[in-house]
């Protein structure tokens, strides 16, 4: 069964720490990976994806770590702010087969106290 | 804004009810879907549309109507829902099948 797994399921983390949800997978052909932040009220928005052809992906204070041997990857959030206060998902999917072929985990919800 | 606006943005229905939920875009995207999102679980895809065409549909209940006249607007037709259908319904277009998806603010839905 196509799934993602993301962990913890809500992160309460202070202003400048550094919050990290993990997520793992188990289907191998899996070659696209984002991230997507989700605002009260709002959709979610892609944040950062990679490709398992790297092992680290930065996009200013946020960073992508992935592990291919051990199926996981992982996102960081440097220098934590309160407006990074949000639910974030990760996903995966075949990279050919589109945005409807997207397996998404169960969502983490980060709170950044000042 | 993302660009993709969806109206109503809170429904609430009885279970004999029909409503339908609207979704549009000219960002001149391609690709149109509808996911359910409910809490704690992952988002799921309902439907996709590629040049007005629907290319899937992933063993939604009929109760679910999906239609799409144009390449701007998506609709989402309901009628007989259960309890459970209760979610939030987002919308999404892309400008092609694989590339990123700009998702709508939702449409909270309560089925009573």
């Amino acid at each position: 069964q196509q799934q993602v797994k993301q962990s913890p399921q809500s992160l309460i983390v202070q202003k400048g720490g550094i919050p990290i949800i993990n997520c793992a997978y188990e289907n191998t052909a899996f070659d696209y990976f984002p991230w997507y932040q989700q605002f009260p009220g709002k959709g979610p928005a892609l944040l950062i994806a990679i490709r398992p052809d790297v092992s680290e992906k930065k996009e200013g204070r946020f960073t992508i770590s992935f592990n291919k041997s051990a199926k996981q990857f992982s996102l960081h959030i440097m220098d934590s702010q309160p407006g990074d206060s949000a639910t974030y998902f990760c996903a995966a999917s075949i990279g050919n087969f589109g945005n409807e072929k997207l397996t998404f985990g169960t969502g983490t919800r980060l709170t950044i106290i000042p | 804004e993302t660009g993709v606006t969806q109206t109503p943005r809170h429904l609430v229905m009885g279970m004999t009810n029909k409503k339908s939920l609207k979704c549009e875009q000219h960002l001149g995207h391609n690709a149109m879907y509808w996911y359910k999102q409910s809490a704690k679980k992952p988002l799921e895809l309902m439907f996709v549309y590629s040049l007005e065409e629907r290319v899937e549909n992933n063993s939604v209940p009929s109760r679910f109507s999906p239609e799409c006249p144009n390449s701007s607007h998506l609709f989402l037709h309901l009628h007989t829902l259960q309890p459970e259908d209760s979610a939030l319904y987002l919308c999404a277009s892309s400008p092609g099948r694989n590339t990123e998806a700009f998702f709508g603010q939702g449409t909270r839905l309560t089925v009573v």
